[in-house]
């Protein structure tokens, strides 16, 4: 059974750090790895998907990595700004599913000015 | 602006009712997901569809909970009777395309208390 863990599950760092999120899966069988962003009370947002092709993705301040050998994603975040201020969900869609995602239990980041 | 949208943000309703979660996917896509995410166990699947016609609903207990899509623009997720135990937020997201290359993309959930 495939399981995705993050550590960790919480961190604080002041304001301009550069810093990296981890996720770790059981199971290297994936179709790709996506990472959200969810603000207290709200939905989730999309960040990146990594197909299991891929080895990483950049968008602005952000670049995810994938070693799916090894079963391990981190999220870089680049000089971090107090609206970075969330939690951060990785999950996978597993072979054999319909495209499904297992989640992490995610890692709430507080950047403080 | 293509977004997931849900109805109702919020309900609060009493043990034994039956509660209704609506969710409008981003047209023209052909996957929808119900999930369940509580401080306990994370977000967890329910049940999703593709092309209106439901693949897995082994994640929801069965005997009180049914997923249907009337049609491609309306998902909707029945809980009857309700028990304080499924007191969550409740996340529809829909994709478009091929199982392996199938981004989702959230709404922004239904805040469920059951009292």
């Amino acid at each position: 059974k495939q399981e995705v863990t993050q550590i960790p599950a919480a961190l604080s760092v002041p304001e301009g750090e550069n810093l990296v999120l981890n996720c770790s899966f059981t199971d290297s069988a994936i179709y790709n790895l996506q990472w959200f962003r969810q603000d207290p009370g709200k939905g989730l947002t999309s960040l990146l998907l990594i197909q299991s092709s891929q080895r990483e993705q950049t968008s602005g301040r952000l670049n995810a990595s994938l070693d799916k050998s090894s079963g391990r994603s981190t999220l870089y975040i680049a000089a971090s700004q107090p609206g970075d201020s969330a939690t951060y969900l990785c999950a996978v869609s597993i072979v054999g599913s319909q495209g499904n995602l297992i989640f992490g239990k995610g890692t709430k980041l507080s950047v403080k000015p | 602006d293509a977004r997931v949208t849900q109805t109702p943000r919020h309900k609060v309703t009493e043990m034994g009712q039956e509660v209704t979660m609506r969710c409008q996917p981003i047209l023209g896509h052909n996957t929808v997901f119900w999930y369940r995410q509580t401080m306990m166990q994370g977000l967890e699947l329910l049940a999703y569809f593709r092309n209106r016609a439901p693949l897995d609903d082994s994640g929801m207990p069965k005997d009180r909970f049914s997923a249907e899509m009337p049609d491609a623009t309306l998902a909707t997720l029945k809980i009857q009777p309700s028990e304080p135990r499924d007191s969550a937020v409740y996340f529809c997201a829909s994709g478009l395309g091929q199982v392996s290359y199938n981004e989702q993309f959230f709404g922004p959930g239904t805040r469920l208390t059951v009292l």
